[in-house]
């Protein structure tokens, strides 16, 4: 069953703390990426990745930090440096030779 | 950088009326992209327009994309409940990079 999974669904932090949210494809795309959704601002660009062990950053990147070992994983960090976390956060992939991006059910994240 | 305006941002409508939202770019694009997202779920990919001029139907959907490739619409003939979402177009100016996604329209339908 192909896909890309995020995990879990619904995360609470404190405020302070660092958090990592997963994202994996097994849609064997190359590129990969993280958005922000706030309600009324659309979809903002966090962090982009068009090929393993290369990233780059996108509109809004600051206290943000991603990594790409595997084709499969992009892992994003949400550190103590963004001011404001609370959001929904969504993950995308895209094959090779289309702007067409497939989007993970979402992580909704709390920060108390 | 890159602007893609989209409008209306809420709109909502009797069932059985027509809808349309419409997107603008500040720079001419390589083609455009038309996502919906249900209450509570993530974007879906729609349909893709490329060609300047172009337009494209799915079922009650019509997708437009303008001569100077700088703009579309989206227009839903006889809405029912079941196209309540948000729906958001993203432009890319090529190079598979990168898109910019409007700030969505939010569809209400009123049974």
């Amino acid at each position: 069953d192909g896909g890309i999974t995020q995990s879990p669904k619904y995360l609470f932090r404190k405020e302070g703390q660092n958090v990592t949210l997963s994202c994996e494809q097994n849609l064997n795309h190359d590129a990969m990426y993280w958005y922000r959704q706030d309600p009324g601002q659309g979809l903002r660009l966090i962090y982009y990745s068009q090929i393993v062990n290369d990233f780059q950053k996108g509109d809004i990147a600051e206290g943000y930090s991603v990594s790409r070992e595997k084709k499969e994983s992009f892992p994003l960090t949400v550190t103590s440096a963004q001011k404001n976390p609370t959001a929904f956060y969504l993950c995308a992939s895209r094959p090779t030779s289309t702007d067409t991006q497939y989007f993970g059910p979402g992580t909704r994240l709390t920060v108390l | 950088g890159q602007q893609v305006m989209q409008i209306p941002q809420y709109q909502h409508v009797q069932e059985g009326e027509d809808f349309t939202t419409y997107c603008n770019s500040s720079t001419t694009l390589s083609n455009i992209q038309w996502y919906k997202q249900r209450p509570g779920g993530h974007p879906v990919f729609l349909i893709q327009l490329v060609k300047s001029g172009e337009v494209k139907k799915q079922k009650r959907l019509t997708f437009q994309f303008g001569e100077a490739k700088k703009n579309s619409s989206l227009h839903i003939t006889a809405t029912q409940t079941t196209d309540v979402g948000t729906y958001f177009c993203a432009g890319s100016t090529g190079g598979y990079q990168k898109v910019t996604f409007g700030i969505g329209t939010k569809l209400q339908v009123i049974p």
